[in-house]
């Protein structure tokens, strides 16, 4: 079975640019979960959703961040404009709704702002 | 306070050791205890997973819950130089709330 699928891997922008990251997660998980990783630290939520809804975007920066899941399948998160304290790798996740305590993990993109 | 603590590492062992990880963690709420291994530049994999307190074992793996002292473990028998990596606990209330990860504890098995 196909795990969390990200792209692209890596991606390095000037400040002030557009970036986009796309997700595809395990078949059949309804919940999605947008994570955003510091070097030396552990994830953090920007956004869960439940199928289609955005169920917790309390920590989605929303003055540049915009993140959709059209179908609920596939995801889409964009930074706009970026900012040099937006590196960071950006992980997508998945689970079955209402188990949380199990995500699957895609691996990341890395982004590198300039 | 952070609401999950663990101590960053890096933790050297020589192969075959016994390693034991640990965290605590300030809220008493949370029922669900997880362990993920994040190798180099690779996203988090999930190791197991536990309800509430106990233990739980998964081949070399055991995970153990103190709900009484908030704090929990991951011990890995006969350590192997493919176990270097880091080593995430996280947790949560129930299977709708938000997940809280701690730091991540790095693990390096010299062979």
């Amino acid at each position: 079975e196909a795990g969390v699928v990200q792209s692209p891997r890596y991606k390095i922008i000037e400040k002030k640019q557009p970036v986009a990251f796309w997700c595809n997660p395990i078949s059949g998980h309804n919940t999605l979960y947008w994570y955003r990783q510091n070097l030396g630290q552990g994830p953090e939520l920007l956004i869960r959703y439940e199928n289609e809804e955005a169920v917790d975007d309390s920590q989605l920066p929303k003055d540049r961040f915009s993140a959709e899941r059209l179908k609920g399948v596939d995801s889409t998160l964009k930074i706009q404009p970026a900012e040099l304290g937006d590196s960071a790798v950006y992980l997508c996740a998945s689970s079955s709704q209402g188990a949380t305590y199990e995500q699957y993990f895609g691996p990341g993109t890395r982004l590198t702002v300039t | 306070q952070k609401e999950v603590e663990q101590d960053p590492g890096p933790l050297s062992v020589p192969e075959g050791a016994i390693v034991s990880l640990n965290c605590t963690y300030s809220n008493s709420a949370f029922q669900y205890f997880m362990w993920y291994r994040q190798y180099s530049r690779k996203g988090p994999e999930l190791l197991m997973y536990t309800y509430s307190s106990g233990n739980k074992e998964d081949g070399r793996f055991t995970a153990q819950v103190d709900k009484s002292s908030k704090y929990i473990s991951l011990f890995i028998r006969d350590s192997q130089p493919s176990d270097s990596a880091t080593y995430l606990c996280a947790m949560t209330l129930r299977g709708y709330q938000k997940v809280t990860f701690g730091t991540g504890t790095k693990l390096q098995v010299i062979p």
